[in-house]
């Protein structure tokens, strides 16, 4: 079956410009993950979405970080101004549920890079 | 503040040699461990996961892991390494209620023929 879908697979940017990071769950999951992975490190929880309760932005690492999940479903990931050290692997995830009885489902990501 | 230490970056083995990859927790209560694994061009891929009771958990593709309270440890653990099995590998740790996960920094395994 179709797991979860993120979009652009690579996107390079000029420091200072807005990029939007695209995430497609699996269909049916309520809860959506959004992940960051810098080169050599693991990754870092950025924010996490549950039905329609109020995100968890507590991993956020500044003002210039946002993410919105629209219907449920899709879930889209705004970085403004861009930075060098927002280069990175971004990560998103699905479960079907909360808790840690659902896991974790990853996409492959989207590598950004800010020259 | 929970954290999780991958004191090995890299690893390297030969086919058939069997394996351990140690990650060490830092957590106040009864952790919920986790380990992943990401190969080239792929997501991450869940390989076991503890939550309580038996230390000794099996995971798919061989693996298991033993949780060792007295040691903080959680080490992932494989008999006889396929080449098919070189990728990273990453330890986490969660001790909130839902998938906020602590990950370690990795471990990236080559498998030698």
């Amino acid at each position: 079956g179709a797991g979860v879908s993120q979009s652009p697979s690579n996107k390079v940017t000029e420091k200072g410009k807005d990029v939007e990071l695209r995430c497609d769950p699996i269909s049916g999951h309520t809860a959506l993950y959004w992940y960051r992975q810098r080169l050599g490190q693991g990754l870092e929880f950025l924010i996490y979405f549950q039905g329609n309760s109020a995100p968890d932005k507590s991993g956020l690492p500044s003002d210039r970080f946002s993410a919105e999940r629209t219907g449920g479903s899709v879930s889209t990931l705004t970085i403004q101004r861009t930075q060098q050290e927002d280069s990175a692997v971004y990560l998103c995830a699905s479960s079907l549920g909360a808790g840690f009885n659902s896991p974790l489902h990853f996409g492959n990501g989207t590598r950004l890079t800010v020259t | 503040a929970q954290s999780v230490t991958q004191p090995d970056i890299h690893i390297t083995v030969s086919e058939g040699a069997s394996l351990e990859l140690r990650c060490n927790y830092s957590y106040g209560a009864t952790p919920y461990l986790f380990w992943y694994v990401q190969s080239p061009g792929q997501g991450l891929q869940l390989l076991l996961k503890y939550f309580s009771g038996d230390t000794l958990v099996q995971g798919i593709k061989g693996f298991e892991a033993e949780f060792k309270r007295s040691q903080s440890s959680f080490n992932l653990r494989k008999p006889s390494v396929h080449w098919s099995d070189a990728a990273e590998y990453f330890c986490a740790v969660g001790g909130t209620s839902y998938g906020k996960l602590t990950f370690g920094q990795g471990t990236i395994l080559t498998v030698h023929p």
